[in-house]
């Protein structure tokens, strides 16, 4: 099956400043990769997706890029804030609609 | 917010019980899934439903069986609990590629 992991497992940012957070997929046929943020007692959110044909995509405060070359998927958050705090999980999609999650990355926001 | 539930949010059972986790949503979605987390940790497809009368299993070997005989009804259930199914199982389905996930039921089994 697809492979998703992420580079780092915990991420410490001053509130205020940008944080990045990497992933690395190996299913180069995936079409459809999502970030998820997962507070504590809580089921994933969805945060931002973005499609294979696209290179970045942004939401409000987020951004996603996709380096396709070297199967890397990227989530920033601007100006990180406190209620950032969560673990935050990157998936790819299948064409058969099925999800494979990397292992997460922390994020701890210090104020 | 999703309309996606999950009963019961938390369960402590002895070995060798018979357990049944549920899971309901109200958003008419034909595609539901059941994915297993250990704290911290990747989740694991354990099975999936395209729509009433479909269920597949995922990648990740498990000893529960689902059903869906109703659309917005996807329960789970372990014959007999063993402390090796001591995990977080989530419910989510999906619609368009969207996934939204109910809150998790934390199972410790003793």
């Amino acid at each position: 099956g697809e492979s998703v992991g992420l580079h780092l497992p915990t991420l410490s940012v001053q509130e205020g400043d940008n944080s990045i957070i990497n992933c690395a997929y190996s299913n180069s046929a995936s079409d459809y990769f999502i970030w998820y943020k997962q507070e504590s007692g809580k089921g994933p959110q969805f945060i931002i997706d973005i499609r294979s044909n696209m290179d970045k995509r942004q939401g409000q405060r987020v951004t996603v890029l996709l380096n396709k070359t070297v199967k890397h998927l990227s989530l920033q958050i601007a100006a990180t804030q406190p209620g950032d705090s969560a673990v935050y999980f990157c998936a790819e999609m299948n064409n058969f609609n099925k999800f494979y999650f990397g292992s997460g990355t922390k994020l701890n926001v210090k104020p | 917010e999703a309309d996606i539930y999950q009963t019961p949010r938390y369960l402590v059972i002895g070995t060798g019980k018979k357990i049944t986790l549920e899971c309901s949503q109200t958003m008419g979605h034909d595609k539901m899934y059941w994915y297993q987390q250990d704290p911290g940790m990747e989740l694991h497809l354990i099975h999936y439903s395209y729509g009433v009368n479909s269920t597949e299993k995922g990648d990740l070997s498990s000893e529960s069986t689902v059903s869906r005989i109703r659309t917005e009804h996807f329960p789970l259930t372990l014959e007999s609990a063993r402390p090796s199914h001591t995990s977080q199982y989530l419910c989510a389905s999906t619609e368009y590629n969207e996934q939204f996930f109910g809150p998790g039921t934390r199972l410790t089994v003793l």
